[in-house]
């Protein structure tokens, strides 16, 4: 197994432009979530999912935009790239029916906005 | 105030010491603790989980939990070299879907020093 694999791994943007951060998993998990790890912040939540069709808000959602079509697909789309974006971003899954938080975290995509 | 705080560091000891990492929290509704391991330019790795109160052992970690005190920590035994990384504590809540909206401490940066 893979398990959850991100692309891609650097990406420069310039403000206002567009992009989709790409997340995939192998593990058919049903559970499925952003975050973004910013210097002296921890990880903070994006957005998730709780199966395909499925999707939420967490705790800095604005300027994200998110859809689940498959269980194994979760991407993240920036809509107008602003400096604030600029940070490394990581997507996790983990299964439902084991009842635990035991999330599967990617590598990370490390974003910088110009 | 942040729901979970985590003293950053960073966190320089000898090789062999035991170190003690810890977290104060403030939402009584967190069920779920976990630690996770995070080396520099890497996705974070789950170390250890915890449900509601008590302990937990894991070779030379262990994990607390006091809920009364809304306070947990992780302590390694024997530290070596290859355990210098980032330490993040996550907590969640149960029910619903609140089991995988993970918060996350700042995380404490720790050297092992030979």
């Amino acid at each position: 197994n893979a398990g959850v694999t991100q692309t891609p791994k650097f990406q420069v943007l310039k403000t206002g432009q567009s992009m989709t951060l790409q997340c995939a998993q192998d593990m058919n998990h049903e559970y499925m979530s952003w975050y973004r790890q910013d210097p002296g912040m921890g990880l903070r939540l994006i957005h998730y999912s709780v199966g395909a069709g499925i999707t939420d808000q967490g705790e800095v959602p604005n300027g994200y935009n998110v859809s689940r079509s498959t269980t194994e697909d979760f991407p993240l789309r920036l809509l107008s790239a602003a400096p604030s974006q600029t940070s490394v971003y990581f997507c996790a899954s983990c299964q439902v029916a084991s009842g635990a938080s035991s999330q599967f975290f990617g590598p990370g995509t490390r974003l910088t906005v110009l | 105030q942040k729901e979970v705080e985590q003293d950053p560091g960073p966190l320089s000891v000898p090789e062999g010491a035991i170190v003690s990492l810890n977290c104060t929290y403030s939402n009584s509704a967190f069920q779920y603790f976990m630690w996770y391991r995070q080396y520099s330019r890497k996705g974070p790795e789950l170390l250890m989980y915890t449900y509601s109160s008590g302990n937990k052992e894991d070779g030379r970690f262990t994990a607390q939990v006091d809920k009364s005190s809304k306070y947990i920590s992780l302590f390694i035994r024997d530290s070596q070299p290859s355990d210098s990384a980032t330490y993040l504590c996550a907590m969640s809540a149960s029910g619903g879907t609140s089991y995988g909206k993970l918060t996350f401490g700042q995380g404490t940066i720790l050297t092992v020093h030979p």
